[in-house]
């Protein structure tokens, strides 16, 4: 199997404080992880790629002291949103592609189930 | 550029057949994907094309044609669950999927 989880899956919290959203891959090890955020009734848009022991490579208009991206293992990657506000409200997606396995699947990417954030 | 154009709506009965197109324009390639994503739900990975051809997987099926810069995804007997967003992906080596922006299929009984 290929399966990736989010923690957590809700989260509410008040505008000015920080929030990490934890991606991990639980049955292979993840060459590279991807997150993206989703607006209601939008299409996926990338934030970050993300490689292990290195720093994450941020989308034009994503600011990078803003989300924090840490990828501290094969299988572990993390986000932070500092001092959240309202607008960062949002469907938060980790992906991950596999290392090794078969050439398709190196460039599969395998979807998290999503973090919901309300900022108030 | 990269592009990646499909359908935004489409609509269907149960136990219709119904075809998703897609084309796209990217500067590499290194296969198609389609992904199927339920309302508030993440994205799950459906099918990879990466050669010309028919990739057929029970209900669903999906064509490549790397000429033409066309795939499409065929669902067939369709059902009330396989309402969903469904989205096209190009594949570049080394980088994230460019992702279209899904067509809504919405099935009715």
């Amino acid at each position: 199997g290929a399966v990736v989880s989010q923690h957590p899956s809700w989260v509410i919290c008040k505008s000015g404080t920080s929030v990490k959203i934890e991606c991990r891959s639980l049955d292979f090890q993840a060459t590279t992880m991807f997150w993206y955020r989703q607006f209601p009734k939008q299409s996926l848009m990338l934030m970050a790629t993300s490689n292990e022991g290195s720093k994450a490579t941020y989308e034009q208009g994503v600011e990078k002291d803003k989300f924090l991206i840490n990828h501290a293992s094969l299988t572990l990657s993390t986000l932070t949103v500092t001092s959240a506000h309202p607008e960062d409200s949002s469907f938060y997606i980790c992906s991950a592609r596999r290392a090794g396995g078969q050439s398709w699947d190196q460039e599969t990417q395998y979807f998290g189930p999503g973090t919901r954030l309300l900022v108030l | 550029g990269q592009n990646i154009d499909q359908p935004t709506e489409m609509t269907a009965t149960e136990g219709a057949i119904v075809q998703i197109n897609c084309t796209y324009q990217t500067s590499g390639f290194n296969g198609l994907f389609w992904y199927q994503q339920h309302a508030g739900e993440a994205p799950t990975f459906l099918s990879y094309n990466v050669l010309d051809g028919l990739e057929e997987k029970g209900r669903f099926s999906s064509f490549l044609s790397r000429s033409k810069g066309y795939s499409y995804l065929l669902l067939k007997e369709l059902q009330m669950k396989d309402s969903a967003s469904y989205l096209c992906a190009v594949g570049q080596a080394g980088t994230a999927l460019i992702f279209g922006k899904g067509t809504t299929l919405s099935v009715s009984s």
